[in-house]
């Protein structure tokens, strides 16, 4: 099983801020990651898929890139709303998920 | 719009057996594959089980290979999890998710809200 690390667990920062979340998996994955959004008491929602492509409707702050092993989320300009739980989750072998990195307001 | 309705959660004992079901529309459903994700309250998210689109095709994880089986009626848009021999550790919210693949490893592009399935004597 592909385990995926992210960091860091929380990120404080202010709206406006530039946001950097990482997702590391243990073996070559090449790009075959997706980032999620989840809301408290809301379904997750995808983001990114193959690593770089924004899915339908998300807005061009967020971005994804990297391969093989190391990934990165980046949130341009955070939004009031952007403050919440995102996910990485490979698809190379059976899917499997990191733990999170929670943006918190500072 | 595509919309993904949980049921059927609730309480169950442990050893005993519960069924989720997983109302869809919006799409051509028996073109996609569709799965289950669970997480546990305030934690992370683990993939339990996919199906193809036909159905012929499933996949579960270690930790319910064997208690669970997913399936799916095309006719109706309705996918199915049971699960059998039930443990503390099956406690989780069960979201009903989808693919934008037919067949194969995925990622998903669809989720519904979920229904929580709480196993304790």
């Amino acid at each position: 099983e592909i385990a995926l690390t992210q960091s860091p667990a929380t990120l404080s920062l202010s709206p406006g801020e530039r946001a950097t979340l990482s997702c590391r998996a243990s073996q070559s994955i090449s790009t075959y990651l997706a980032w999620y959004q989840q809301k408290p008491g809301q379904a997750p929602r995808l983001l990114v898929h193959g690593a770089s492509n924004r899915a339908s409707g998300i807005p061009p702050r967020f971005s994804g890139s990297g391969s093989g092993t190391d990934f990165t989320l980046t949130i341009s300009s955070l939004e009031p709303e952007d403050f919440a739980v995102y996910y990485c989750q490979q698809r190379s072998h059976w899917p499997t998920f990191g733990g999170g990195t929670k943006v918190e307001i500072k | 719009e595509v919309q993904l309705v949980e049921s059927g959660g609730g309480l169950g004992q442990p050893g005993g057996s519960l069924t989720v079901s997983c109302a869809a529309s919006g799409f051509t459903f028996s073109g996609y594959v569709m799965g289950w994700v669970r997480q546990v309250p305030g934690k992370g998210l683990e993939l339990v089980s996919i199906i193809s689109g036909s159905g012929t095709t499933t996949y579960y994880a270690d930790s319910v290979k064997g208690r669970f089986t997913i399936s799916r009626d095309n006719s109706k848009n309705i996918l199915y999890l049971q699960m059998h021999s039930l443990r503390a550790e099956d406690t989780a919210v069960y979201h009903c998710v989808k693919s934008p693949f037919w067949n194969g490893y995925s990622y998903f592009d669809s989720w519904g809200q979920g229904t929580l399935v709480a196993v304790s004597s």
